[in-house]
């Protein structure tokens, strides 16, 4: 089982803000930087986020990554049907000496 | 750009080994500071990290995988394996190759389903 916890999922109607939240501990988000993953159906994952709060080249500012203690919040504004998507948080936990991925939020769009 | 791609056979036996290959194109492996990881996805579920190996060779595994799992490098083909011994119906997943630093994957192959099963 994960060490890092999403909601299972979110929904919003075409053109408002959802956020999703993922909590972990002192030795993971606590002490390092978090990504996001998009993983759209049948796809592969895709980095949305990075180092917190930095997004890639090429993915639009609707994203915002952000990290207070030990959560991390993703927001998405301006939803749109093609954000139809599983959303994924993960970083390094220094206690396991592994990479962790949150349990995963389904992101629906009304 | 660099891509990723993996290789291997899509169905394997109980309690044999799992042997992937990820294949890098569009930079050399052995160059950068960068992990070279395996993840995998059950059918439904979420992602599950499997290890990783870094550009001079140190190795990091999941706790729960770490028994069974072999990562190793093979830069005169620019590719890096994965080996998981004494698979289990547990084990069927698309399994995907990456490329990162230490928090964060950046590029990730395509996929590919490996089903266990007799």
């Amino acid at each position: 089982q994960s060490v890092l916890t999403q909601p299972p999922s979110v929904s919003a109607a075409p053109g408002q803000k959802v956020t999703i939240s993922c909590s972990g501990s002192s030795s993971n988000i606590g002490n390092n930087y978090v990504s996001w993953y998009q993983q759209l159906p049948g796809t592969a994952p895709k980095l949305l986020i990075f180092e917190n709060n930095k997004r890639p080249s090429g993915i639009p500012d609707r994203f915002s990554g952000s990290k207070s203690g030990t959560s991390a919040t993703l927001g998405i504004t301006g939803l749109q049907t093609g954000d139809e998507a599983d959303y994924y948080c993960g970083t390094w936990d220094g206690s396991l000496s592994a990479y962790v991925f949150g349990t995963g939020t389904k992101v629906t769009v009304l | 750009q660099v891509q990723l791609q993996e290789s291997g056979p899509g169905l394997v036996k109980p309690s044999q080994t799992l042997s992937l290959t990820c294949t890098v194109s569009g930079g050399s492996i052995s160059s950068g500071n960068f992990y070279w990881s395996w993840i995998r996805q059950p059918a439904g579920k979420g992602l599950e990290w499997i290890g990783r190996i870094y550009s001079s060779g140190s190795t990091n595994y999941n706790p729960s995988l770490k028994s069974r799992v072999t990562i190793s490098v093979d830069t005169s083909k620019n590719q890096f394996s994965l080996n998981l011994n004494s698979v289990t119906a547990a084990d069927t997943a698309v399994y995907y190759c990456a490329r990162g630093y230490i928090t964060v994957t950046t590029n990730w192959g395509q996929g590919t389903l490996v089903t266990v099963s007799s």
